[in-house]
């Protein structure tokens, strides 16, 4: 069955980096786009940025553009996403999610939490 | 980007009631591109319905999604006790792909 794997939930400093794994099993890795999507406590679901699994083509939302990255490693079938120079209002659940090709997320990983406090 | 407006905020219904949400979009979205996601607290959101009105694999057929152009709807029919939860629209026709605010079911 398909399943996407996260990374542990994460407690960083304002200023730093942090990086979620994405491991995806169960579907040919490639055949699907992968996406990122926030979520603040309490707050709705924030699409974050696109990767596809089979080229370099990414898209990144405005907000994120300089501070975040997006990669795959297809050998091992899971996808990465950097977010540098955290910010208190970074705190959230950061989610990964397999998209079709029409674009719908139709898979997502439970989550992981990510703080920011000093 | 395209600004999804979802109403109302919150829904208070009892169960086998009908539960009727919406979603307005800012500009007119293809059908080809409209999604609804349920998310039940401490879960992920899941795929209810793409393609404004296509259901996933293993949604119930109380699960009805419809409209065009700027105005979608989502219907659940006589509401089940695990529906209770919080819907997002999502279109995914021009980029960035945008969610809407989400409304809340709950229990009346």
């Amino acid at each position: 069955q398909v399943q996407l794997v996260q990374s542990g939930p994460e407690v960083k400093k304002p200023g730093a980096s942090v990086r979620i794994s994405c491991k995806a099993s169960g579907y040919t890795f490639s055949s699907y786009g992968i996406s990122w999507v926030r979520q603040a406590p309490g707050q709705g679901l924030e699409w974050m940025a696109w990767t596809s699994t089979s080229n370099d083509i990414k898209n990144y939302a405005r907000k994120f553009q300089g501070r975040l990255s997006v990669t795959v490693e297809t050998s091992t079938s899971t996808a990465y996403m950097d977010l540098r120079d955290l910010r208190s209002d970074d705190r959230a659940v950061y989610y990964c999610a397999r998209d079709r090709p029409s674009g719908e997320s139709d898979y997502w990983g439970r989550g992981t939490l990510v703080t920011v406090s000093s | 980007e395209i600004v999804l407006t979802q109403s109302p905020g919150t829904l208070s219904l009892s169960p086998g009631e009908r539960a009727t949400l919406s979603c307005r979009a800012s500009q007119t979205i293809s059908i080809t591109y409209l999604a609804w996601y349920q998310q039940q607290p401490g879960q992920a959101p899941r795929l209810l319905i793409s393609g404004a009105s296509s259901r996933a694999t293993g949604i119930p057929d109380r699960f009805t999604g419809s409209g065009s152009g700027t105005d979608f709807t989502l219907t659940i029919n006589r509401l089940e006790p695990e529906d209770f939860a919080v819907y997002y629209c999502q279109q995914y026709n021009r980029s960035p792909p945008t969610f809407g605010g989400g409304t809340k079911v709950e229990i009346k």
